[in-house]
């Protein structure tokens, strides 16, 4: 089966600039997730969705960051206005369940803020 | 590939050898523990994982040890080699909750 899917893979954008991630979950995964790791910190949780409802967003660090699932399919993250401490590489990953399983990982996105 | 922080502990071991990698755990009500591979480039990925009734497990080179009473975890992986070299993450889980990850090992294996 196809993978998580990202894109970009990379992004170089000016501080100010809006930017949209998209992840393609494994198909039939009604669990999305976005992870970042941020200046080679730890991987830290965003948001989580169960098809195409927000099960918790409790690590979205402010307003400026955005996620969608519509239709419980793909998600995008946008990011509007972009700052220098957004940078990082942002992981989207998917799963069949979510008690118990391991996600599986997309190869992420690596957003450059300058 | 991905840039890592400079202060990511580097465990470094000959080809061959067993490779033990350490992780302490946050929270003591996690009942569902990860070990994550992660490549230059790529997302992390699964390579064993463990419920907090258990102590031990088993795969295919790799083991992973639970200590509750003082919240570590190890991943033993043996016979290590050239392909091994990654950075490793340890993950926990509450339930209801979401994965925290520690702050990841990078594993060099020497030729």
């Amino acid at each position: 089966e196809a993978g998580v899917t990202q894109f970009p893979s990379h992004s170089v954008i000016e501080k100010g600039q809006t930017v949209t991630l998209r992840c393609d979950p494994i198909s039939g995964h009604d669990n999305l997730y976005w992870y970042r790791r941020v200046m080679g910190k730890e991987i830290k949780f965003l948001l989580h969705f169960v098809k195409e409802s927000k099960q918790d967003e409790s690590g979205m660090p402010n307003n400026r960051f955005l996620a969608e699932r519509t239709g419980g399919t793909y998600s995008t993250l946008k990011v509007q206005p972009a700052e220098l401490e957004d940078s990082g590489v942002y992981f989207c990953a998917s799963s069949q369940m979510d008690i118990g399983y391991g996600y599986t990982f997309g190869s992420g996105t690596r957003l450059t803020v300058v | 590939g991905e840039s890592v922080g400079l202060h990511l502990p580097t465990l470094s071991v000959q080809e061959g050898d067993n490779s033990i990698i350490n992780c302490a755990y946050s929270n003591s009500a996690s009942d569902y523990f990860i070990w994550y591979k992660q490549e230059s480039g790529k997302g992390p990925q699964f390579i064993i994982d463990i419920r907090s009734n258990m102590d031990k497990r088993q795969g295919q080179r790799v083991t992973v040890l639970l200590n509750k009473t003082v919240k570590h975890l190890s991943l033993q992986i043996a016979a290590t080699q050239p392909g091994d070299s990654a950075v490793y993450f340890c993950a926990e889980k509450n339930y209801g909750q979401n994965f925290v990850f520690g702050p990841g090992t990078r594993l060099s294996v020497l030729p």
